[in-house]
Protein backbone atom coordinates (compact mmCIF):
# COMPACT_ATOMS: atom_id res chain seq x y z
CA UNK A 1 0.00 0.00 0.00
CA UNK A 2 1.05 3.84 -0.30
CA UNK A 3 3.45 5.44 2.69
CA UNK A 4 2.59 8.31 4.38
CA UNK A 5 5.15 9.53 6.64
CA UNK A 6 4.98 12.53 9.11
CA UNK A 7 8.00 14.32 11.24
CA UNK A 8 8.49 14.17 13.84
CA UNK A 9 6.88 11.28 15.97
CA UNK A 10 6.71 12.89 18.59
CA UNK A 11 7.74 16.46 20.32
CA UNK A 12 7.57 17.92 23.70
CA UNK A 13 7.05 21.66 24.01
CA UNK A 14 7.17 24.64 26.26
CA UNK A 15 3.37 26.07 26.65
CA UNK A 16 3.17 28.86 24.37
CA UNK A 17 5.62 28.00 21.86
CA UNK A 18 4.32 26.83 18.37
CA UNK A 19 5.01 23.46 16.69
CA UNK A 20 5.06 22.43 13.39
CA UNK A 21 3.86 18.90 11.88
CA UNK A 22 4.85 17.55 8.40
CA UNK A 23 2.77 14.78 6.21
CA UNK A 24 4.27 13.51 3.21
CA UNK A 25 2.86 11.27 0.63
CA UNK A 26 6.00 9.03 -0.40
CA UNK A 27 5.25 7.18 -3.51
CA UNK A 28 1.47 8.95 -4.17
CA UNK A 29 0.24 12.38 -5.02
CA UNK A 30 -2.28 13.11 -1.78
CA UNK A 31 -5.14 15.21 -3.51
CA UNK A 32 -6.27 15.79 -0.28
CA UNK A 33 -5.15 15.07 3.17
CA UNK A 34 -6.47 15.14 6.61
CA UNK A 35 -5.90 15.90 9.80
CA UNK A 36 -7.08 14.28 13.17
CA UNK A 37 -6.47 14.39 16.33
CA UNK A 38 -6.79 11.78 19.03
CA UNK A 39 -6.74 11.65 22.86
CA UNK A 40 -6.45 8.72 24.70
CA UNK A 41 -9.22 6.23 24.71
CA UNK A 42 -10.99 8.51 22.46
CA UNK A 43 -11.65 8.10 18.98
CA UNK A 44 -10.32 10.22 15.93
CA UNK A 45 -11.75 13.64 15.79
CA UNK A 46 -11.44 15.06 12.41
CA UNK A 47 -10.05 18.49 12.52
CA UNK A 48 -9.89 19.57 8.84
CA UNK A 49 -9.20 18.93 5.32
CA UNK A 50 -6.98 19.90 2.41
CA UNK A 51 -7.05 19.85 -0.73
CA UNK A 52 -4.01 20.71 -2.73
CA UNK A 53 -3.32 24.90 -3.41
CA UNK A 54 -6.37 25.27 -1.71
CA UNK A 55 -7.41 26.19 1.99
CA UNK A 56 -8.24 24.03 4.52
CA UNK A 57 -11.74 23.32 5.55
CA UNK A 58 -12.10 23.27 9.22
CA UNK A 59 -14.36 21.03 10.94
CA UNK A 60 -16.76 22.98 13.52
CA UNK A 61 -15.00 23.72 17.05
CA UNK A 62 -11.65 23.76 15.36
CA UNK A 63 -9.72 26.91 15.36
CA UNK A 64 -8.07 27.72 12.27
CA UNK A 65 -5.96 30.54 13.32
CA UNK A 66 -4.75 28.49 16.09
CA UNK A 67 -4.17 25.09 13.91
CA UNK A 68 -2.40 26.36 10.85
CA UNK A 69 -2.69 24.01 7.85
CA UNK A 70 -0.60 24.18 4.77
CA UNK A 71 -0.88 21.79 1.47
CA UNK A 72 1.30 23.47 -1.04
CA UNK A 73 2.27 20.01 -3.25
CA UNK A 74 0.69 17.02 -3.65
CA UNK A 75 3.14 15.38 -1.37
CA UNK A 76 3.59 17.59 1.20
CA UNK A 77 0.87 19.08 4.18
CA UNK A 78 2.08 21.03 7.41
CA UNK A 79 -0.14 21.34 10.84
CA UNK A 80 1.46 24.39 12.78
CA UNK A 81 0.14 24.30 16.32
CA UNK A 82 0.55 27.75 17.36
CA UNK A 83 0.42 29.24 20.90
CA UNK A 84 0.84 25.73 22.33
CA UNK A 85 -1.33 24.94 25.54
CA UNK A 86 -1.31 21.57 28.10
CA UNK A 87 -4.76 20.45 26.22
CA UNK A 88 -3.39 20.74 22.59
CA UNK A 89 -1.34 17.34 23.85
CA UNK A 90 -2.82 14.98 21.77
CA UNK A 91 -1.51 12.68 19.02
CA UNK A 92 -1.96 13.62 16.19
CA UNK A 93 -2.29 11.64 12.54
CA UNK A 94 -2.44 13.37 8.49
CA UNK A 95 -4.14 10.83 6.30
CA UNK A 96 -3.51 11.44 2.58
CA UNK A 97 -5.95 9.97 -0.46
CA UNK A 98 -5.14 9.97 -4.05
CA UNK A 99 -7.98 10.77 -6.38
CA UNK A 100 -11.76 10.30 -5.89
CA UNK A 101 -13.83 10.69 -2.41
CA UNK A 102 -14.54 6.94 -2.55
CA UNK A 103 -10.34 6.00 -2.66
CA UNK A 104 -8.74 4.75 0.53
CA UNK A 105 -7.22 7.16 3.23
CA UNK A 106 -3.40 6.40 3.74
CA UNK A 107 -2.62 6.90 7.44
CA UNK A 108 0.91 8.48 9.00
CA UNK A 109 2.38 7.15 11.62
CA UNK A 110 1.13 9.34 14.10
CA UNK A 111 2.81 12.55 16.03
CA UNK A 112 2.69 12.56 19.95
CA UNK A 113 2.80 16.44 21.33
CA UNK A 114 3.07 17.05 24.51
CA UNK A 115 2.90 20.15 25.94
CA UNK A 116 4.36 21.29 29.36
CA UNK B 1 -26.61 12.21 14.71
CA UNK B 2 -24.36 10.24 13.45
CA UNK B 3 -22.92 7.75 15.62
CA UNK B 4 -21.21 4.33 15.65
CA UNK B 5 -21.83 1.56 18.59
CA UNK B 6 -19.29 -1.36 19.06
CA UNK B 7 -18.70 -2.92 22.37
CA UNK B 8 -16.21 -1.06 24.50
CA UNK B 9 -13.68 -4.54 25.02
CA UNK B 10 -13.97 -8.20 24.07
CA UNK B 11 -11.53 -10.41 25.46
CA UNK B 12 -10.23 -14.00 23.06
CA UNK B 13 -8.12 -16.58 23.55
CA UNK B 14 -5.25 -17.27 21.34
CA UNK B 15 -6.29 -19.50 18.05
CA UNK B 16 -9.99 -19.10 18.71
CA UNK B 17 -12.65 -16.75 16.64
CA UNK B 18 -13.58 -13.68 17.58
CA UNK B 19 -16.58 -11.50 15.68
CA UNK B 20 -16.82 -7.64 16.88
CA UNK B 21 -20.15 -5.79 16.12
CA UNK B 22 -20.73 -2.73 14.64
CA UNK B 23 -24.18 -0.81 14.36
CA UNK B 24 -24.17 2.71 12.89
CA UNK B 25 -26.60 5.25 11.83
CA UNK B 26 -24.89 7.92 9.43
CA UNK B 27 -26.13 10.92 7.26
CA UNK B 28 -25.53 9.00 3.77
CA UNK B 29 -23.44 5.49 3.37
CA UNK B 30 -20.98 5.05 0.81
CA UNK B 31 -19.14 2.18 2.30
CA UNK B 32 -17.25 1.05 5.78
CA UNK B 33 -14.50 0.64 6.92
CA UNK B 34 -12.59 -1.36 9.58
CA UNK B 35 -9.08 -0.54 11.06
CA UNK B 36 -6.62 -2.23 13.17
CA UNK B 37 -4.83 0.40 16.16
CA UNK B 38 -2.20 -1.07 18.20
CA UNK B 39 -1.74 1.76 21.15
CA UNK B 40 0.66 4.69 20.58
CA UNK B 41 0.01 4.01 16.75
CA UNK B 42 -1.90 5.10 13.88
CA UNK B 43 -4.88 2.63 12.84
CA UNK B 44 -4.21 0.48 10.22
CA UNK B 45 -6.42 -1.15 6.65
CA UNK B 46 -7.96 -3.73 7.57
CA UNK B 47 -11.14 -3.83 5.02
CA UNK B 48 -13.89 -2.33 3.04
CA UNK B 49 -17.39 -3.10 2.53
CA UNK B 50 -19.82 -1.33 0.16
CA UNK B 51 -21.85 -3.92 -0.71
CA UNK B 52 -24.25 -6.08 1.46
CA UNK B 53 -22.35 -9.75 2.29
CA UNK B 54 -18.89 -11.10 3.16
CA UNK B 55 -15.38 -10.09 2.12
CA UNK B 56 -12.88 -12.77 3.29
CA UNK B 57 -9.44 -11.81 3.47
CA UNK B 58 -7.30 -13.96 5.33
CA UNK B 59 -7.84 -14.45 8.62
CA UNK B 60 -9.95 -11.56 8.62
CA UNK B 61 -13.55 -11.12 7.15
CA UNK B 62 -15.90 -8.56 7.02
CA UNK B 63 -19.55 -8.33 6.63
CA UNK B 64 -22.26 -5.87 5.65
CA UNK B 65 -25.56 -5.22 5.91
CA UNK B 66 -26.34 -2.05 4.32
CA UNK B 67 -30.81 -2.51 5.34
CA UNK B 68 -29.83 -2.89 9.10
CA UNK B 69 -26.63 -0.72 9.57
CA UNK B 70 -24.46 -3.75 11.01
CA UNK B 71 -21.58 -4.87 10.09
CA UNK B 72 -19.11 -7.26 11.76
CA UNK B 73 -15.00 -8.11 11.48
CA UNK B 74 -14.68 -11.66 12.14
CA UNK B 75 -11.54 -12.82 13.21
CA UNK B 76 -9.85 -16.52 12.99
CA UNK B 77 -6.68 -18.33 14.31
CA UNK B 78 -6.53 -15.41 17.12
CA UNK B 79 -2.66 -14.39 17.47
CA UNK B 80 -0.95 -12.74 20.54
CA UNK B 81 -0.44 -9.61 17.85
CA UNK B 82 -3.66 -8.78 17.23
CA UNK B 83 -4.33 -7.72 20.34
CA UNK B 84 -5.42 -4.09 19.00
CA UNK B 85 -8.04 -1.53 19.22
CA UNK B 86 -10.63 -2.18 16.02
CA UNK B 87 -12.09 1.01 14.60
CA UNK B 88 -15.23 0.07 12.80
CA UNK B 89 -15.84 3.59 10.64
CA UNK B 90 -18.57 4.21 7.88
CA UNK B 91 -18.50 7.18 5.56
CA UNK B 92 -21.25 9.44 4.86
CA UNK B 93 -22.71 10.86 1.96
CA UNK B 94 -20.12 13.59 2.14
CA UNK B 95 -17.01 11.10 2.25
CA UNK B 96 -16.26 11.44 5.62
CA UNK B 97 -15.19 8.86 7.55
CA UNK B 98 -16.87 8.29 11.05
CA UNK B 99 -15.41 7.24 13.82
CA UNK B 100 -16.35 5.46 16.84
CA UNK B 101 -13.89 4.80 20.21
CA UNK B 102 -13.47 1.02 18.63
CA UNK B 103 -13.45 -1.96 20.56
CA UNK B 104 -10.08 -3.13 22.50
CA UNK B 105 -9.40 -7.01 21.59
CA UNK B 106 -7.53 -8.45 24.38
CA UNK B 107 -6.05 -12.24 23.44
CA UNK B 108 -5.17 -14.19 26.12
CA UNK B 109 -2.96 -17.33 25.60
Amino acid sequence: GAVVSQHPSWVICKSGTSVKIECRSLDFQATTMFWYRQFPKQSLMLMATSNEGSKATYEQGVEKDKFLINHASLTLSTLTVTSAHPEDSSFYICTGREGGEYNEQFFGPGTRLTVL
Amino acid sequence: GQNIDQPTEMTATEGAIVQINCTYQTSGFNGLFWYQQHAGEAPTFLSYNVLDGLEEKGRFSSFLSRSKGYSYLLLKELQMKDSASYLCAPMDSNYQLIWGAGTKLIIKP
